[in-house]
């Protein structure tokens, strides 16, 4: 299995808080995403980096903020929470050329 | 733009064959196919490129019809293990920017 940890697993907070979700791999891949699940709604990708300080918009990043720092590290971080924002989300990495995304275990996010 | 998968959900009993269809209004470079079990991440099953190329897993074969922006993940003689939610996701041809856009995904139930 690809080397890829999201943390924490689980989290509750209440609207208007500040939270910071996190990935780490340890396959020094280059590109990484973030996406949300839905009922309904699929997989839709927040951000997604590909590269160190290179990121960029996905389909629903109103509310969103990404950071990369490291080829390791891709946080995700919600200002302020909304309930809106109560979701499962999934990072993935994925290598260079034509290879798949690996995803993480999830984060399951609920804001009361 | 989200691509878009039909059926929304099938219900099959084991043996029988089914048809999974992904299409999008964009021109493709890529299409993945992905599945998801209950409470897990998505898994991978398989990419193609544009140039109309086939590609089989043991029961599970797909293909990518460029002119038409569409591709169908075929599941032969389904096992119980097929079930779960299958999701497309498909690279563009413009950007070639590497963002992968998932549909909302196909929910596939296998009765014994």
């Amino acid at each position: 299995d690809a080397g890829i940890t999201q943390s924490p697993r689980h989290k509750v907070t209440e609207t208007g808080t500040p939270v910071t979700l996190r990935c780490h791999q340890t396959e020094n891949h280059r590109y990484m995403y973030w996406y949300r699940q839905d009922p309904g709604h699929g997989l839709r990708l927040i951000h997604y980096s590909y590269g160190v300080k290179d990121t960029d918009k996905g389909e629903v990043s109103d509310g969103y903020s990404v950071s990369r720092s490291k080829t390791e590290d891709f946080l995700l971080t919600l200002e302020s929470a909304t309930s809106s924002q109560t979701s499962v989300y999934f990072c993935a990495i994925r290598g260079t050329g034509t290879s798949p995304l690996h995803f993480g275990n999830g984060t399951r996010l609920t804001v009361t | 733009q989200q691509p878009v998968q039909s059926p929304q959900a099938v219900i099959l009993r084991e043996g029988e064959d089914a048809v999974i269809n992904c299409s999008s209004s964009k021109a493709l470079y890529s299409v993945h196919w992905y599945r998801q079990k209950h409470g897990e991440a998505p898994v991978f099953l398989m990419i193609l490129l544009k140039g109309g190329e086939q590609k089989g897993h043991e029961k599970i074969s797909a293909s990518f019809n460029e002119k038409k922006q569409q591709s169908s993940l075929y599941l032969t003689a389904s096992q119980l293990s097929y079930s779960g939610t299958y999701f497309c996701g498909t690279e563009t041809d413009m950007n070639r920017d590497d963002k992968i856009i998932f549909g909302k995904g196909t929910r596939l139930h296998i009765l014994p």
